[in-house]
């Protein structure tokens, strides 16, 4: 079975630092997906950046990338020049090719030092 | 454009209760989906649909029903509340179900007394 997996309850930053969050998944399938969803205080799932399994190169999404290491299974997140909104629930989450269903992990919290 | 919206945003309910957890979207999306979102859990697939007339279960589908008579609503109705349901629960839908985006609505938490 799929699993996803985030070793981070709580993680915390100073302001224009960078962090990383980490997450690792187990699956034995070739074709899927990982997301960064990020959930803050005012509890609205939003979507941070994905990465397709076939594609070597990492994904960036401004301030935001990641770093893909697919034989590893691992599949960490990249926040760079902190900003106090980007403090948040943050969750990893899964999909095989040919289906929408999402796996999430269980979450990090972020916290942001002004 | 409304995008994906839930009702009640918040509800509290006795066990043994039913209740229906409203969902809409109007971005013509054939899948959606409930989730269910419990502290230290992340969130977890209740079930799903792919399009009008046809759903399946997901990870936790025990205690919930669905439908989807049309393709912008998708409800989620609970026969007999229990404290196990408290929660807050989550719709989410996509364009094709290889739609890459999920756009969530913005939960609703139910409280079973």
């Amino acid at each position: 079975a799929q699993t996803v997996t985030q070793s981070q309850p709580e993680m915390s930053v100073q302001e224009a630092e960078t962090v990383t969050l980490s997450c690792t998944y187990d699956t034995s399938e070739s074709d899927y997906y990982l997301f960064w969803y990020k959930q803050p205080p005012s509890r609205q799932m939003i979507l941070v950046i994905r990465q397709e399994a076939y594609k070597q190169q990492n994904a960036t999404e401004n301030r935001f990338s990641v770093n893909f290491q697919k034989a590893a299974k691992s599949f960490s997140l990249k926040i760079s020049d902190s900003q106090l909104g980007d403090a948040a629930m943050y969750f990893c989450a899964y999909r095989w090719g040919a289906t929408n269903k999402l796996i999430f992990g269980t979450g990090t919290l972020l916290a942001v030092q002004p | 454009n409304a995008g994906v919206t839930q009702t009640p945003k918040f509800q509290v309910l006795k066990t043994g209760q039913s209740m229906t957890l409203q969902c809409a979207q109007d971005m013509n999306h054939e899948y959606m989906s409930w989730y269910r979102q419990d502290p230290g859990m992340g969130l977890r697939l209740i079930h799903y649909s792919v399009g009008a007339g046809i759903t399946d279960q997901g990870e936790v589908p025990n205690g919930y029903n669905v439908s989807r008579s049309t393709t912008e609503d998708f409800p989620l109705r609970l026969l007999s509340a229990a404290p196990s349901q408290t929660s807050v629960y989550f719709c989410a839908s996509s364009y094709g179900a290889l739609g890459l985006e999920q756009f969530f609505g913005p939960g609703t938490r139910l409280t079973v007394l």
